[in-house]
């Protein structure tokens, strides 16, 4: 079994729609990451959180450490948001060392 | 403002030849450096970090090396690639201020090895 599992782990929406993605981990962390590849290879950083909640535009990302459970939600959705959306997490070293899920991919359809 | 670069952009190699890909950022000093693979239908997997010139630690027995010559230089190499190690390679940099430990992305290698 994988530390960090998402899902799921392909989404098909339509424009406008409400989209949550899950992601869930086995391991002590110190802090969660919600990253955005797009399809030429690059990877952005969305959020860094560790607790409770964070909004940046249409998307919002919450955690629950004693669930080891987080979620990425993208409101109104739209097809620029199509990407593959990528939970990491940090384990408790100097390192910043992440481990990440497998991804999930996103098509929103106008 | 902080840019990491990466090159070459892609790359097609033969089984056996040898392998060098840059990763140099600027901006910043000191840099946490770190080299991801992503496999074809795979997620991302740490290669290779470093916390510093000359400091290397591996996180998976493989066939590549990495070294890191200046601060904020990154290296990844092989002797003799095989099939295996086709993939798309991505460097990162983050800055240790307490918990801060935000990761920053380049814009990756796409190896294929034939």
């Amino acid at each position: 079994k994988n530390e960090v599992e998402q899902s799921p782990q392909n989404l098909t929406a339509q424009e406008g729609e409400f989209i949550t993605i899950n992601c869930s981990y086995s391991v002590g962390i110190s802090a969660l990451h919600w990253l955005q590849q797009h399809p030429g290879g690059g990877i952005v950083s969305l959020f860094m959180l560790s607790s409770g909640k964070k909004k940046h535009g249409r998307l919002i990302a919450t955690i629950n450490i004693q669930e080891k459970h987080s979620s990425l939600h993208i409101t109104a959705s739209h097809p620029r948001d199509s990407a593959v959306y990528i939970c990491a997490v940090r384990t408790a070293s100097n390192t910043g060392k992440l481990i990440f899920g497998q991804g999930t991919t996103l098509q929103v359809k106008p | 403002s902080q840019t990491i670069h990466q090159w070459p952009a892609t790359l097609v190699q033969p089984v056996g030849s040898p392998l060098s890909l840059e990763c140099t950022v600027e901006g910043t000093s000191n840099p946490n450096l770190y080299w991801y693979r992503q496999a074809a239908g795979r997620g991302l997997q740490l290669l290779f970090y470093s916390v510093g010139i000359g400091q290397i630690s591996s996180e998976v027995p493989q066939n590549l090396s990495a070294s890191r010559p200046q601060d904020r230089q990154f290296i990844l190499s092989s002797k003799k690639l095989l099939l295996s190690d086709s993939g798309f390679y991505l460097c990162a940099w983050s800055v240790e201020q307490r918990s801060y430990n935000e990761q920053f992305f380049g814009p990756g290698t796409r190896l294929t090895v034939l």
